[in-house]
C-alpha cells in the first residue's frame, strides 16, 4: 500500500459525458502527479500540482482540466469523452516538487467509456 | 525532446536465469534515471534510481548503472523470480525538471 487512495477504482460512462477522478496524496506530500496508461500510448504524463499550484503540463488534452484544493487532494475532470479516453488513469504522490523525489503512485481508477 | 527507449516484451525466463533489460535514453543535460516496477493490478513502485553519471542504483536483488556516455540505464538481475513477474519502466526526469518521462514498458515473464 503506497498511501495514495483514488475514486473510483472503476468508471463506466458513456461518449459526452463528464467524470471526475479524485486522488488522496501520502500524509504530508504536497505534490501530486496525474498520468494516463493506455496500451496504444503506454502511460503518458498528464500534470503535476504542487501544494495548490500547477508546476507542469504534460499531454493533456483540452477537455481535461485538474485542481489541487487547499487539503491537498486533488481531482481530475474528463469532459466530452471519447471511446479513445477509456484508459487507466494513476495520480501519483511526492514529498516535494522536481527532480529525483520518489513518486508513490495509487492503484489507480479504471475508465470505460461505451 | 527528451524519451526514454526500452527493449520490447515480453521477456520470458525460466527461475534462476539471468536478467537484462535494455533502456536507453535521449536528454538534453543531466537527467535522474529510474526504474519503475508495475505487478498486475497495481500502481507502479520505484525500485531504484540514480542521479548522476555512473551512479549505480540497486534494491532487491536489480541493479542499474548510469552511463553517460552511452545513455543507458540497463536494468540487472543475477537470479531472477517467479514473483518478479511484472511490467518494468524505466523512466528520467530532467534535473529540477517536474516531468517524468516513461519507455514503454516491458513485461517480464519468470516460469517456475
Amino acid at each position: 500500500d503506497s498511501g495514495v487512495t483514488q475514486t473510483p477504482k472503476h468508471l463506466i460512462t458513456a461518449t459526452g459525458q463528464r467524470v471526475t477522478l479524485r486522488c488522496s496524496p501520502r500524509s504530508g506530500d504536497l505534490s501530486v502527479y496525474w498520468y494516463q496508461q493506455s496500451l496504444d500510448q503506454g502511460l503518458q504524463f498528464l500534470i503535476h500540482y504542487y501544494n495548490g499550484e500547477e508546476r507542469a503540463k504534460g499531454n493533456i488534452l483540452e477537455r481535461f482540466s485538474a485542481q489541487q484544493f487547499p487539503d491537498l487532494h486533488s481531482e481530475l475532470n474528463l469532459s466530452s469523452l471519447e471511446l479513445g479516453d477509456s484508459a487507466l488513469y494513476f495520480c501519483a504522490s511526492s514529498r516535494t516538487s522536481g527532480g529525483a523525489y520518489e513518486q508513490f503512485f495509487g492503484p489507480g481508477t479504471r475508465l470505460t467509456v461505451l | 525532446g527528451d524519451s526514454v527507449t526500452q527493449m520490447e516484451g515480453p521477456v520470458t525466463l525460466s527461475e534462476e536465469a539471468f536478467l537484462t533489460i535494455n533502456c536507453t535514453y535521449t536528454a538534453t543535460g543531466y537527467p535522474s534515471l529510474f526504474w519503475y516496477v508495475q505487478y498486475p493490478g497495481e500502481g507502479l513502485q520505484l525500485l531504484l534510481k540514480a542521479t548522476k553519471a555512473d551512479d549505480k542504483g540497486s534494491n532487491k536483488g536489480f541493479e542499474a548503472t548510469y552511463r553517460k556516455e552511452t545513455t543507458s540505464f540497463h536494468l540487472e538481475k543475477g537470479s531472477v523470480q517467479v514473483s518478479d513477474s511484472a511490467v518494468y519502466f524505466c523512466a528520467l526526469v530532467q534535473g529540477g525538471g517536474f516531468k517524468t518521462i516513461f519507455g514503454a514498458g516491458t513485461r517480464l515473464f519468470v516460469k517456475a
